[in-house]
């Protein structure tokens, strides 16, 4: 079946540091890839999401390229704040049958900015 | 626009007492409804899916169940919760079967 992985952490970083979340997948077809947030006590906010092989995904400074040839979504960021401090989930929307009505998530990434 | 309501927010029950958590969604017709828990840690598991007014999936079997009374409705509940049933729970929907999640703000449950 699908499934993600992605780097468990914790990653703490200094403000305005570069950031790398590493994601692979597993899954069959062309699935849709996201990236989730979670800040402290909230629900998930979709960050950014990519359709297609070769598409990027961007938002708030957030980056992901969908890369069919790797199987990869590596979450990015040029300069991180304090306020991007958060739980960041990769998650995937598959076509095969078992997947059709749900995202698979990855673990999550608990990410620390310190000032 | 689109809004999901999630109620109640934070809720501590005994062992063997009911459970029912709602959600509801305003702004859109027919969508998809799930349930997730987030257990201690971080990791998201898929208790249930609707695609519509009575149709459940349930994805593991457990302790609670899940109703759609209304297109937009979803509930949430156990006749009699377990330590184990403690955990942060999201209701999210979709609009395409494919599409991305919108997530509740999350009810947390502890049990004792």
């Amino acid at each position: 079946g699908d499934s993600v992985t992605q780097m468990e952490g914790p990653v703490t970083l200094s403000e305005e540091a570069f950031l790398t979340i590493n994601c692979t997948y597993t899954a069959t077809g062309y699935p849709s890839l996201f990236w989730y947030v979670q800040y402290p006590g909230e629900g998930l906010q979709l960050l950014l999401k990519a359709t297609k092989a070769d598409d990027k995904g961007s938002n708030k400074g957030f980056e992901a390229t969908y890369r069919k040839e790797t199987t990869s979504f590596h979450l990015e960021k040029g300069s991180v704040q304090v306020s991007d401090s958060a739980v960041y989930f990769c998650a995937l929307s598959g076509e095969s049958g078992g997947s059709n009505y749900k995202l698979t998530f990855g673990k999550g990434t608990l990410l620390t900015v310190n000032p | 626009s689109q809004t999901i309501h999630q109620w109640p927010a934070t809720l501590v029950q005994p062992v063997g007492s009911p459970l029912s958590l709602e959600c509801t969604v305003e702004g859109t017709s027919n969508p998809n409804l799930y349930w997730y828990r987030q257990a201690a840690g971080r990791g998201l598991q898929l208790l249930f899916y609707s695609v519509g007014i009575g149709q459940i999936s349930s994805e593991v079997p457990q302790n609670l169940s899940a109703s759609r009374p209304q297109d937009r409705q979803f509930i949430l509940s156990s006749k009699k919760l377990l330590l184990s049933d403690s955990g942060f729970y999201l209701c999210a929907w979709s609009v395409r079967l494919r599409g991305e999640l919108f997530f509740g703000e999350g009810s947390r449950l502890t049990v004792l």
